[in-house]
């Protein structure tokens, strides 16, 4: 069985400062990970993966994530917030296939809400 | 390239009754994806097509079902509607052929209130 967890429902950040939306996993083989944003009264929208490789990934509109295996964690981040990054953030994951695990869709945590204050 | 596309976007439909959703993948994609979205239970899993054939279920009662047809456009039904099914329910559609690796792209959702 895979779950994801995003303990923080809301996250406040000053514009200009550092973000981070925190996301931790399990899954019983090798990991797929992703990081979606959702503005209000639109679609999921696609901002980065991590599938095999470097553990820095780098996304759309600056936010970046690091895959932590030891920690089962895929943090999201950016350097310097905006008040446009004010939207709902999904993490998601699914069991690599023929990593151990089973053939499940993709399953996403609850979403954190992320609020840039001028 | 067109994005994904869901009709109808919003929908009321009364308890007891069935309802099909429809959903189009951007062209070239022959994976598609299945969600609902609600308030208390967030972004839950359907089922997810590729080549007609379902490759994966969630854990949803069979009054929910879908199909993809040759041409990769997707349905899903939900029969013996109950007040519990009001939701956003959202289709994404993936290039990656089923091995799950590929980001999905999601259309904008159809909202649907059982009453």
């Amino acid at each position: 069985a895979q779950s994801v967890a995003q303990p923080e429902d809301q996250v406040n950040v000053a514009e200009g400062n550092p973000l981070t939306v925190k996301c931790t996993y399990s899954v019983s083989g090798n990991p797929y990970l992703f990081w979606y944003v959702q503005y209000p009264n639109r679609g999921l929208q696609f901002l980065l993966k991590y599938i095999t490789g470097d553990n820095l990934v780098k996304g759309s509109y600056g936010f970046e994530a690091e895959f932590n295996k030891s920690q089962t964690s895929f943090h999201l981040k950016k350097p310097s917030a905006l008040v446009s990054d004010s939207a709902l953030y999904f993490c998601a994951v699914r069991d690599a296939p023929y990593s151990g695990g089973g053939a499940d869709g993709l399953t996403f945590g609850k979403g954190t809400h992320l609020i840039i204050q001028p | 390239k067109a994005g994904v596309t869901q009709t109808p976007r919003y929908l009321i439909k009364t308890r007891g009754q069935q309802v099909t959703l429809s959903c189009s993948p951007i062209s070239g994609h022959r994976s598609v994806s299945w969600y609902q979205q609600t308030p208390g239970q967030g972004l839950q899993f359907l089922f997810e097509y590729f080549s007609e054939t379902q490759r994966n279920k969630g854990n949803f009662p069979g009054r929910f079902s879908g199909r993809q047809f040759s041409n990769s456009r997707s349905e899903m039904n939900v029969s013996t509607l109950e007040l519990g099914d009001s939701a956003l329910y959202l289709c994404a559609s993936s290039f990656t052929p089923g091995q799950g690796a590929g980001e999905q792209y999601f259309g904008p959702g159809t909202r649907l209130t059982v009453t």
